[in-house]
């Protein structure tokens, strides 16, 4: 079955580098997605690929099967929920079931 | 920055009426998806949609569930005959490509049926 595993909560102190770990069991995916959702917001696409990436404080891993997100000197402003998701070409994604992140100042 | 746009951002709805959830996807974009999220669970797959039909469906998406385009900006769910079960967050995104480049997604619609 096509599943995206993420734990489900991760806890840091601010200014630490948190790191969020995916993997994926999604037939034919090799694109990562992670998406940070505040509620009553839309989900905000962070950073994307098929490679290692880098978009401001946010670094994507990559493997064929699993990536982290790590959020650099992460501060409280970034509790929210992560989602993993992966495709492939022209698929739809397949969705983690999200990880909030809790940050303790 | 462009945005997807959804409204209603709230449906309350009595069972067994019907709901239409609309989008308004960005313009340029091609690929049109419908997801789901029930309260605590994951964000499911629903529908995707290209070049006028229905290119892919999950198993939720059944003969109740229909999509359309009516008039080339707006891309709407209709759920004919609502259950208690379709109480969710439905959230509509758009992209310009298959999905390479990852999705725009819209704030969603909270639907409660009672």
């Amino acid at each position: 079955k096509d599943q995206v595993f993420q734990p489900s909560t991760v806890a840091s102190s601010e200014g630490a580098v948190v790191e969020i770990f995916c993997n994926h069991s999604v037939s034919n995916a090799y694109n990562f997605f992670w998406y940070l959702h505040f509620p009553g917001c839309a989900p905000r696409l962070l950073v994307k690929g098929s490679k290692p990436s880098q978009q401001g404080r946010y670094n994507m891993t990559y493997e064929r099967f699993s990536s982290s997100l790590l959020i650099l000197q992460v501060r409280e402003a970034d509790a929210a929920v992560y989602y993993c998701a992966c495709g492939a070409a022209g698929n739809k994604l397949t969705f983690g079931g999200g990880t909030r992140v809790l940050v303790k100042p | 920055e462009p945005e997807v746009t959804q409204t209603p951002s709230h449906q309350v709805t009595q069972m067994g009426q019907e709901v239409i959830l609309r989008c308004v996807p960005i313009s340029n974009h091609l690929y049109f998806y419908w997801y789901r999220q029930i309260l605590g669970q994951k964000v499911e797959f629903l529908v995707s949609f290209y070049n006028n039909e229905i290119s892919e469906k999950s198993e939720i998406f059944d003969d109740q569930f229909s999509v359309e385009r009516p008039d080339g900006s707006n891309f709407t769910l209709k759920i004919r005959s609502t259950k208690l079960e379709d109480s969710a967050m439905y959230f509509c995104a758009s992209t310009s490509t298959g999905g390479d480049y990852g999705y725009t997604f819209g704030s969603g619609t909270r639907l409660t049926v009672v």
